[in-house]
């Protein structure tokens, strides 16, 4: 079975600085993906980035990166300059084969809360 | 690009009444579309997958005749909470996968908050 990990239930960071969330992950399939959600107050899951487990670099999208360590089965994300409007619960997830032909379903972690302190 | 809706956002309901809450991909064919819940202070947890023009697969514990899905379509899955109670309140979320080109990413609708009375 897999299962995701995400061992800080709340951090507080002040604007500007950079602050990464911590996400473990356990797997036995040699392909395998890695997501980062960011979920506001309103309730809606907004994706951020995605790392392939063949992938050779580490994913970037704008402010936000993806530190992949394959050997230590983690994939924390690093918000760089952070903002005020980044305050969210903020979810990793693995995407697994289901037995419908093609779909891949993913498997949350249970969050990490990150408040931007002006 | 790749915006998933879902109505309604926020629905009350009497116990013992169904209720049908809609997704659809606006922008893009989604061959297969998810359904998950949400309770408070909890993360996301997988209800059921379905592709288009087939049953659902609904993971376990979740009981198939309480949460009917239909998809319907290449962009519209429907989900109805039949005979619903106080227990069933929370907050049901949709994702789409891109089928055509495809697609690793799920994009998420916004969300539908149930309140059984």
């Amino acid at each position: 079975a897999q299962k995701i990990t995400q061992t800080q239930p709340g951090m507080f960071v002040q604007e500007k600085e950079a602050v990464t969330l911590d996400c473990t992950y356990d797997t036995s399939d040699p392909s395998y993906g890695l997501f980062w959600y960011k979920q506001p107050s309103s309730g809606e899951m907004i994706f951020l980035i995605y790392q392939g487990s063949y992938d050779q670099q580490n994913a970037t999208e704008g402010r936000y990166s993806l530190n992949f360590q394959k050997a230590r089965k983690s994939a924390n994300l690093v918000i760089s300059a952070s903002q005020l409007g980044d305050s969210a619960m903020y979810f990793c997830a693995m995407r697994e084969a289901t037995s419908v032909q093609g779909a891949q379903k993913l498997v949350f972690g249970q969050g990490t809360r990150l408040t931007i302190n002006p | 690009g790749a915006v998933v809706s879902q109505h309604p956002s926020r629905v009350i309901c009497k116990s013992g009444t169904s209720v049908k809450i809609e997704c659809r991909s606006l922008d893009f064919q989604a061959t297969t579309m998810f359904w998950y819940r949400q309770f408070p202070k909890q993360s996301l947890m997988l209800m059921a997958t379905s592709n288009e023009g087939s049953k659902a697969t609904y993971e376990q514990g979740v009981e198939k005749d309480k949460f009917l899905i239909n998809h319907a379509s290449l962009t519209l899955s429907t989900l109805t909470v039949t005979s619903a109670h106080p227990e069933d309140s929370s907050f049901y979320i949709c994702s789409a996968q891109p089928g055509q080109p495809f697609s690793e990413t799920q994009y998420f609708g916004p969300g539908t908050r149930l309140l059984v009375l």
